[in-house]
């Protein structure tokens, strides 16, 4: 069945360094590829999405890029800020429903 | 207008209780989700709704657990008879149309089943 990797976590970064977050699927077909974010107490929330090969997906200074030879979607962003912490969630949706990563803890230090 | 709203956010019941968790889905979304997510662990797909009728409840991870959309707009999760290994974050979602996949969550009800 569909799955996805997610980079294990916690991730600590000083503020402004430089972020990866390593997401892999396998999954039929060409899912349309989702990175959630789920703050402190608060729901998932949409960060950003990409729907066929090669789109690239930003939002709030992060980007993700839709590789489908290497069935991969990682999350980047080239300067974290503390406001940045929170648990990070990869996610293809093949048709109707979402197949979660375990998330991805990222934590970002002053 | 206002997002996903869930009730309650937190629910204590004790073991073999019955327990209903409830889904105000934004305003004129179609589809439905529910997911349910265990600590440390992403959400699992429970359970979808496309208006009033129920087109897949594959994630239900028991007879126990029940849900319904009889109008089509709010939707109720039911669990029955709850165990402890049902204590989790149970979250809704909605999307406007079938075909829409970005999913809009609620903020989650946690239930602790003791």
């Amino acid at each position: 069945g569909d799955s996805v990797t997610q980079m294990e976590g916690p991730v600590t970064l000083s503020e402004e360094a430089f972020l990866t977050i390593n997401c892999t699927y396998t999954a039929t077909g060409y899912p349309s590829l989702f990175w959630y974010v789920q703050y402190p107490g608060e729901g998932l929330q949409l960060l950003l999405k990409a729907t066929k090969a090669d789109d690239k997906g930003s939002n709030k200074g992060f980007e993700a890029t839709y590789r489908k030879e290497t069935t991969s979607f990682h999350l980047e962003k080239g300067s974290v800020q503390v406001s940045d912490s929170a648990v990070y969630f990869c996610a293809p949706s093949g048709t109707y429903k979402y197949i979660f990563g375990t998330g991805t803890r990222l934590k970002v230090l002053a | 207008g206002a997002g996903v709203s869930q009730s309650p956010r937190y629910k204590v019941a004790k073991r073999g209780q019955d327990v209903a968790l409830r889904c105000d889905p934004i305003s004129g979304h179609v589809s439905l989700f529910w997911y349910q997510q265990a600590l440390g662990q992403g959400p699992e797909f429970l359970t979808y709704f496309q208006n009033e009728a129920q087109l897949d409840k594959s994630g239900l991870p028991s007879d126990r657990f029940f849900a319904e959309r009889p109008e089509g707009s709010v939707s109720t999760l039911k669990i029955q008879r709850t165990q402890q290994e049902d204590s989790a974050v149970y979250l809704c979602a909605s999307s406007l149309v079938p075909a829409e996949e970005t999913q809009y969550f609620g903020p989650g009800t946690r239930l602790l089943v003791l």
